[in-house]
């Protein structure tokens, strides 16, 4: 079965540092994998996909993610946060028939 | 982009009063939509799969009678909730995917708050 363990639940950094937010997955076959961010009272937007075409993704905003086959992780960095960065992320894993399972999330917080 | 937009965004109304979301694809045919349920400070739960033109599959624990879902169109799928009580109150979310591929990204709606007096 297909599912994915975000290891954070709360993660902060200062604006202009780095940001890492942790994710592994178990999957019995190749996974496609997302990572989503939503800000308060809001819906989920895409940052970024992974579908085996390349094992780095870049995505929107900075982000990006590296899949390693060998370690099950996913995991999401930018280079340096911004106040707007300041949100709940998710990573997810499509079980099949376009189902998703969904992290359960890790807060982002940045300080000035 | 892909634009799902889901309404109402709030909505408040008393116990055992049936209340509707609607959920539309904006520029994209979508012929399956998802429903999913979220708690305060939790993930998403998926709650069914609408199909359009055939029955929703619901996931388990979900009760179909209580959460009734119409998929009539190509851009269009509701739900509705019925006879709604306090432990109905929670934020729904919507979201729909332009093919059938796995790897399609799912675009999610902004999401309905429920709160059921």
């Amino acid at each position: 079965a297909q599912s994915v363990t975000q290891l954070d639940s709360h993660v902060s950094v200062s604006e202009g540092t780095p940001v890492l937010l942790r994710c592994n997955y178990s999957s019995s076959y190749s996974p496609s994998l997302f990572w989503y961010v939503q800000h308060p009272n809001k819906g989920l937007q895409l940052l970024l996909k992974y579908t085996s075409a390349a094992t780095l993704v870049k995505g929107i905003n900075g982000f990006e993610a590296e899949f390693k086959k060998s370690e099950t992780s996913f995991h999401l960095t930018k280079p340096s946060a911004h106040m707007s960065d300041a949100a709940e992320y998710f990573c997810v894993v499509n079980k099949g028939a376009q189902k998703l399972v969904f992290g359960q999330g890790t807060r982002l917080t940045i300080n000035p | 982009g892909a634009v799902v937009s889901q309404h109402p965004s709030w909505v408040i109304c008393k116990s055992g009063t049936s209340v509707k979301i609607e959920c539309r694809s904006l520029d994209f045919q979508a012929t399956t939509m998802f429903w999913y349920r979220q708690f305060p400070k939790q993930s998403l739960m998926l709650m069914a799969t609408s199909n359009e033109g055939s029955k929703a599959t619901y996931e388990q624990g979900v009760e179909k009678d209580k959460f009734l879902i119409n998929h009539a169109s190509l851009t269009l799928s509701t739900l509705t909730v019925t006879s709604a009580h306090p432990e109905d109150s929670s934020f729904y979310i919507c979201s729909a995917t332009r093919g059938a591929l796995s790897n399609q990204p799912q675009h999610f709606g902004d999401g309905t708050r429920l709160s059921i007096l």
